[in-house]
């Protein structure tokens, strides 16, 4: 596609439900990255995937949070037993390479925890 | 880690006017430095970066600045308009890291008619 693209783009659910969050990233980019950004506050790094390799979930904010990609390229970003301070917009972006390469962002998706 | 600070946090101009984003950075490895522009409500967009063997670099009506001695890189937009007011964030990046970006808490640029 032409850019990052992130489904779905609004999510409420009530607290203690599970989501799942889907990014599709560039064509060709071997590196996707989740981030998350709280009402009027900066971006949250959360996870890294490069490859084949093994991601970097240093970001992660606790064990309910994980992501997979599958095939080196659609991501799913897994929220379990959602609370209230969950909700915020949960962003994706691809780069080509990683490292010091660019990256590109989707339009997010904004999650409502109720 | 990363330590960045921006400053200012908010910055009003009028239209014509010059804006000027100071971040500052803690980790001397870094040496790739990207700015981002958010409009509201949407995504992050990088609008200009520039590497550490550069000492400036210039876009039309923007331009960074890099002072690796002293840890900080700006973000200059002359000419203002009203469709730059925006949220400007820095994510200076760690040459060996992976690149996931630690950004800085962003400045509010609003640009007067």
């Amino acid at each position: 596609g032409a850019g990052v693209s992130q489904s779905p783009s609004n999510k409420v659910t009530e607290k203690g439900k599970d989501v799942e969050l889907r990014c599709d990233p560039i064509s060709g980019h071997t590196a996707l990255y989740w981030y998350r950004q709280s009402l009027g506050q900066g971006l949250e790094f959360l996870i890294y995937f490069q490859g084949n390799s093994a991601p970097d979930k240093s970001g992660l904010p606790s064990d309910r949070f994980s992501a997979e990609r599958t095939g080196g390229s659609v991501s799913t970003l897994t929220i379990q037993r959602t609370q209230q301070e969950d909700s915020a917009v949960y962003l994706c972006a691809s780069s080509h390479t990683g490292g010091l390469s660019a990256q590109y962002f989707g339009a997010g998706t904004r999650l409502s925890v109720l | 880690g990363e330590n960045v600070e921006q400053h200012p946090s908010t910055l009003s101009v009028q239209e014509g006017d010059s804006a000027v984003i100071k971040c500052t950075y803690s980790d001397s490895a870094s040496n790739y430095f990207p700015w981002y522009k958010q409009e509201l409500g949407k995504r992050p967009q990088l609008i200009i970066d520039i590497r550490s063997n550069v000492g400036e670099k210039k876009d039309q009506r923007i331009a960074v600045t890099l002072n690796k001695t002293a840890k900080h890189f700006s973000l200059h937009i002359t000419e203002t308009q009203p469709e730059d007011s925006a949220v400007y964030f820095c994510a200076p990046v760690h040459g060996g890291s992976q690149g996931n970006l630690i950004f800085g808490k962003g400045t509010k640029l609003s640009v007067k008619p």
